[in-house]
């Protein structure tokens, strides 16, 4: 298994809604990452887990809570979202911290 | 502040010719280098990197050079497919450190 899994591709929420996105790999990496892209812009870094620690939170609002339940599985746990939060939403993973990183295809999140 | 810059947003070019994407950074300190290949809907995937002691590295038809001095690297397609039409990002870091990507250059090859 060579990929990074990413569920759903596709969500819609309310601003009160509360949902998760969920990322999965199982090529014994150990390190993964969540990235926030808006269109025609690069990605930007949102958090780094690494051996199943959180070791970078890049000053992104309480509203977004990340979840490393063990070293195959990310999750990020959204609540009370703002409509400028959507975004396609990456997941990646490296075989140790900022090796080269592979992405997942992502999760397009509409947020009305 | 962009410490990675892709200058052109846009590239067209023919098929079976030579595509050039190009990428400028603003810190000395980078010393790994990736490009990535996006599609719509998906997310980025990797192409091929290159670290600070060489200054070209080459997998099938893509290369990719890197000017030190210049604080430049540059991606060669050679020859050009219509499935290579996607947005190309390079990404830059310091090794065991966060990765910078530029804005992107979108490629379209001509058929």
């Amino acid at each position: 298994d060579t990929e990074v899994t990413q569920t759903p591709k596709h969500l819609v929420m309310g601003m009160t809604n509360k949902k998760s996105l969920k990322c999965e790999q199982h090529m014994g990496h150990r390190a993964m990452y969540w990235y926030k892209q808006k269109a025609k812009k690069p990605p930007e870094l949102m958090f780094v887990y690494s051996y199943e620690k959180l070791s970078i939170n890049e000053s992104v609002p309480s509203r977004f809570s990340p979840e490393c339940p063990n070293s195959s599985l990310l999750n990020l746990h959204l609540h009370a979202l703002q409509p400028e939060d959507s975004a396609l939403y990456l997941c990646a993973s490296s075989p140790g911290p900022w090796d080269t990183q592979y992405f997942g295809p992502g999760t397009r999140l509409t947020v009305l | 502040d962009q410490q990675v810059k892709q200058n052109s947003p846009s590239l067209s070019v023919q098929e079976g010719r030579i595509s050039i994407l190009n990428c400028d950074y603003t810190n000395s300190m980078f010393d790994y280098f990736l490009w990535y290949k996006k599609y719509p809907a998906e997310g980025p995937t990797f192409l091929i990197s290159i670290s600070s002691i060489k200054d070209k590295n080459e997998d099938g038809r893509f290369t990719v050079f890197l000017n030190k001095s210049a604080k430049h690297l540059s991606l060669h397609i050679v020859p050009s497919q219509p499935g290579d039409s996607a947005v190309y990002f390079c990404a830059a870091s310091k090794s065991g450190n966060q990765f910078y990507f530029g804005t992107g250059t979108s490629l379209t090859v001509i058929p």
